[in-house]
């Protein structure tokens, strides 16, 4: 079956940067989008941007234009998004989820939690 | 402040129908038949409900149906069951390669 699995938590100093990971499987990797989109602790869902697993094309939301990059490794079907100058509100669960070019759909990956702290 | 509005609650006993709205503008909901809803329970990962607008996932009882009415979006729950218990967020495409979701709405079953 469809599986995105996703690193571990992360605790990381303000000004840091953090890089999670995302692998996939059951399905062929350059068919779909991957998004990444994060929650802070108990709010709503907010899109961080978007990577083609094989043509590497990404997109990238205004609020996080300048701090993240999204990368792949085709070879062990995994996508990476780095998110660099972190800061306290960057406190927050980052799921991986697959989609298409306009929508993100199903599955999403487990989460991974980041925590920002001095 | 997310970009598409939702109610943060709603409520229903079960049996009912509830219907949760989602307000955009015409620059992403209006604009676009790529709306879709999210279930999220307490510490697991959203799950895709909906999709383009009206269009049920994989596996989603037929109880879930969607609509859309110029900038607004809604997602009615029929026959409440207790396991409809839950968060429930839109999302939609925003235009310029762009996703938006709203601020997610507790779906309570009295």
């Amino acid at each position: 079956q469809v599986q995105l699995v996703q690193s571990g938590a992360e605790v990381k100093k303000p000004g840091a940067s953090v890089k999670v990971s995302c692998q996939t499987s059951g399905y062929t990797f350059a068919n779909y989008y991957m998004h990444w989109v994060r929650q802070a602790p108990g709010q709503g869902l907010e899109w961080v941007g978007l990577i083609h697993p094989t043509r590497g094309d990404t997109s990238y939301a205004q609020n996080f234009q300048d701090r993240v990059t999204m990368t792949t490794d085709t070879s062990t079907s995994t996508v990476y998004m780095e998110l660099s100058s972190l800061r306290s509100e960057d406190t927050a669960m980052y799921y991986c989820a697959r989609g298409g070019h306009l929508t993100v759909d199903d599955p999403w990956g487990q989460g991974t939690l980041v925590t920002v702290s001095s | 402040q997310s970009a598409l509005t939702q109610p943060p609650s709603a409520s229903g006993s079960p049996g009912q129908s509830v219907t949760i709205s989602c307000t955009g503008t015409s620059s992403d909901v209006g604009g676009y038949s790529y709306v879709s809803w999210y279930q999220q329970h307490p510490g697991k990962a959203p799950k895709l409900m909906i999709y383009e607008v009206s269009k049920r996932a994989s596996g989603v009882p037929d109880r879930f149906s969607g609509s859309k009415s110029g900038n607004t979006a809604s997602l009615t729950v029929s026959g409440l069951q207790a396991e409809d218990e839950a968060d429930y967020f839109c999302g939609s495409y925003g235009g310029s390669n762009n996703v938006v979701f709203g601020g997610g709405t507790k779906l309570t079953v009295l």
